[in-house]
């Protein structure tokens, strides 16, 4: 039963553009957002969080949408830059306090175009 | 060291023999995790540690997998019997503990393992 829900695997967009990717979750316990990128060979790097009780959280060219209701999120990147180009994975948490372990979608492939 | 570090990074072994990967979180870090990613498939929780604290096993998928932390610091994650199906790429992560709010986990490279 996957509880974190990447639905596209790929994602082309051309520098300078948008990019928007899309999240959904099926826990209603989940109260914390994270997206993470990944290089090849590497491990995955944090990039951004949103808490339940927002529904938005920007940091520089990136920026997290929460819809709870919908039980969906988004990342937008913008403009896009070829150095953007990575897999970036959603991830869930449930829990305020300690430590938790996340729950991740599959991944959404993001390509980049000069 | 400046961040996680794992090894190997790469281990091909045949089915039924047992490995050893390792763990070396970042200092100070008092939460590990290990994770594996499968062909296609997202990050999948296997345990935590935390402190002293009896470790959160609920992930590993069968009793051939067992970990252990020692010193609060370094982490093993042992696959006894390997099977085919155990190939993947298995990560570890550290943090911190919080308050309140999620914790950003830091990863290794991770390990990529394949069973022939």
């Amino acid at each position: 039963d996957q509880q974190v829900k990447q639905n596209s695997p790929s994602l082309s967009v051309q520098e300078g553009r948008i990019s928007i990717l899309n999240c959904d979750y099926t826990n209603s316990m989940f109260d914390y957002f994270l997206w993470y990128k990944k290089y090849p060979a590497e491990g995955p790097t944090f990039l951004i969080s949103i808490s339940s009780i927002k529904d938005k959280n920007e940091d520089g060219r990136f920026t997290v949408f929460l819809n709870k209701s919908a039980k969906h999120l988004s990342l937008h990147i913008v403009p896009s830059q070829p150095g953007d180009s990575a897999v970036y994975f959603c991830a869930a948490s449930a829990g305020d306090t300690g430590f938790q372990k996340l729950v991740f979608g599959t991944g959404t492939r993001l390509l980049v175009s000069p | 060291g400046a961040g996680v570090s794992q090894s190997p990074s790469n281990k091909v072994t045949e089915k039924g023999k047992d490995v050893e990967l390792r763990c070396d979180p970042i200092s100070g870090h008092t939460a590990l995790y290990w994770y594996r990613q499968s062909l296609g498939q997202g990050l999948e929780f296997l345990i935590y540690f935390q402190g002293n604290s009896a470790p959160d096993k609920s992930g590993l998928p069968s009793d051939r997998f067992s970990a252990e932390r020692t010193g609060g610091s370094v982490s093993t994650l042992t696959i006894q019997r390997t099977q085919q199906e155990d190939s993947a790429v298995y990560l570890c992560a550290s943090s911190l503990v919080r308050v309140a709010g999620a914790n950003e986990q830091f990863f290794g490279p991770g390990t990529r393992l394949t069973v022939l």
